[in-house]
């Protein structure tokens, strides 16, 4: 019973660098997302996913790119990072139709860039 | 568009006291509503959610939620706080009729003083 598993869990990058998170769920969720966390700015939406092949932008997608090519992982990459991009990462999951279940997160990524 | 507001960012209560967490949300019909608390350095963890019916919903840990249609409020409760509940939480709003993109509030970090 994994849930969402996000990987790294800690990772310091030098500005201009490029990097990839992974998220992988193995509850079969159609839709998956990425939200990055910041102080006093809550939960805000990069990218998500409603299906294998699918992606879309959300509320802050600006220097992100992700894929979806398999239907269990969705991947989250910052081609040339910037301090700005210092944040925690969370991947979420949910199941199509039954939103009623909820959004199961993974325990998230934190990121420096310096 | 939806929204919500979760007026407090910094709630301060003694262990055995009772806790409410406001949440106010914008939209236009009935929304589905979730609370979520994420404990440091983890993921968000459902607590409870609103779909429909009856008004005041039971969650885990002992926490309790009540919709309010009249004053758009959808606050969270807990007669008795431990100080294992210290997290911060957090409430979300997904509009209903097939959407599957929830907003969430900024947070509200929960501290216990023994």
């Amino acid at each position: 019973n994994a849930g969402v598993t996000q990987t790294p869990k800690f990772r310091v990058l030098k500005t201009g660098q490029s990097m990839t998170l992974l998220c992988a769920q193995d509850m079969n969720h159609e839709y998956m997302y990425w939200y990055r966390q910041d102080p006093g700015m809550g939960l805000r939406l990069i990218h998500y996913s409603v299906g294998e092949g699918t992606t879309a932008k959300g509320e802050v997608p600006d220097g992100y790119n992700v894929s979806r090519l398999k239907k269990q992982n969705f991947l989250l990459g910052l081609e040339s990072a910037a301090p700005s991009q210092t944040s925690v990462y969370f991947c979420a999951s949910s199941k199509q139709g039954r939103v009623d279940y909820g959004y199961t997160f993974g325990s998230g990524t934190r990121l420096t860039v310096v | 568009a939806q929204s919500v507001t979760q007026p407090d960012i910094h709630i301060t209560v003694s262990e055995g006291a009772s806790l409410e967490l406001r949440c106010n949300y914008s939209y236009g019909a009935t929304p589905y509503l979730f609370w979520y608390v994420q404990s440091p350095g983890q993921g968000l963890q459902l607590l409870l959610k609103y779909f429909s019916g009856d008004t005041l919903v039971q969650g885990i840990k002992g926490f309790e939620a009540e919709f309010k249609r009249s004053q758009s409020s959808f606050n969270l409760r807990k007669p008795s706080v431990h100080w294992s509940d210290a997290a911060e939480y957090f409430c979300a709003v997904l509009a209903s009729g097939g959407s599957y993109i929830p907003t969430f509030g900024r947070g509200t970090s929960l501290i216990v003083h023994p």
